[in-house]
């Protein structure tokens, strides 16, 4: 059973700089998520999609932030100029929501963003 | 909007006790605790759906008030394994929109 995968799981980039990480969720689920953590602090909803609809977005993701789910199975998150308040842990979850059993979110290990 | 957990931190020897608690101000559709080890991602416990529900996982339970809007979760004999961060992550309930807002977890130590 795979679980959430995502990449690249470190990255150091140089401010202005874009970047882009991918997510490849759990294969039978419809629902993707990302979520921004910093440390000390607890996950952060940026954006969900169900299949490849994006059906909410936080206030907290500024115009920099996108992010794409194309064929409703792997999602891109890319932040466009990037700042040193972006350095974070971007988390990326996925579920398969069941009447009985409610929607259960399983994380990925997470990518790493360090702007210098 | 974000719940909150109490206690901030904790610290046991192993074999002792802990409840950690977590309460938000908005009606809940479901509560779900995770727990997160340093410098990796959150890991799925337990998800509690119904008011009044109480779910447990090995020697970790927990309970959810939903008139209360308040969830517990049990720590019973603990492990060295146990240490780490626990998150509640709410679900509202006039949206069941799926999304989970994280408390500012409750730090766990476990020691010999």
């Amino acid at each position: 059973d795979t679980g959430v995968s995502q990449d690249p799981r470190h990255k150091i980039t140089k401010r202005g700089q874009n970047v882009t990480f991918r997510c490849d969720p759990i294969s039978e689920h419809n629902r993707l998520y990302w979520y921004r953590q910093t440390l000390g602090q607890g996950p952060e909803f940026l954006t969900y999609f169900q299949n490849e609809a994006q059906l909410e977005k936080s206030r907290l993701l500024s115009d920099r932030f996108s992010a794409e789910r194309p064929k409703g199975s792997f999602s891109t998150l890319e932040i466009q100029r990037t700042e040193q308040g972006d350095s974070a842990m971007y988390l990326c979850a996925s579920s398969l929501k069941r009447r009985s059993s409610g929607n259960t979110i399983y994380f990925g290990e997470g990518s790493w963003l360090t702007v210098v | 909007q974000q719940p909150v957990q109490s206690p901030q931190a904790v610290i046991l020897r192993e074999g002792e006790d802990a409840v950690i608690n977590c309460s938000s101000s908005k009606a809940l559709y479901s509560v779900h605790w995770y727990r997160q080890k340093h410098g990796e991602a959150p890991v799925f416990l337990m998800i509690l759906l119904k008011g009044g529900e109480q779910k447990g996982h090995d020697k970790i339970s927990a309970s959810f008030n939903e008139k209360k809007q308040q969830s517990s979760l049990y720590l019973t004999a603990s492990q060295l394994s146990y240490s780490g961060t626990y998150f509640c992550g709410t679900e509202r309930a006039e949206s069941s929109g799926d999304k989970l807002t994280f408390g500012t977890g409750t730090r766990l130590a476990v020691r010999p």
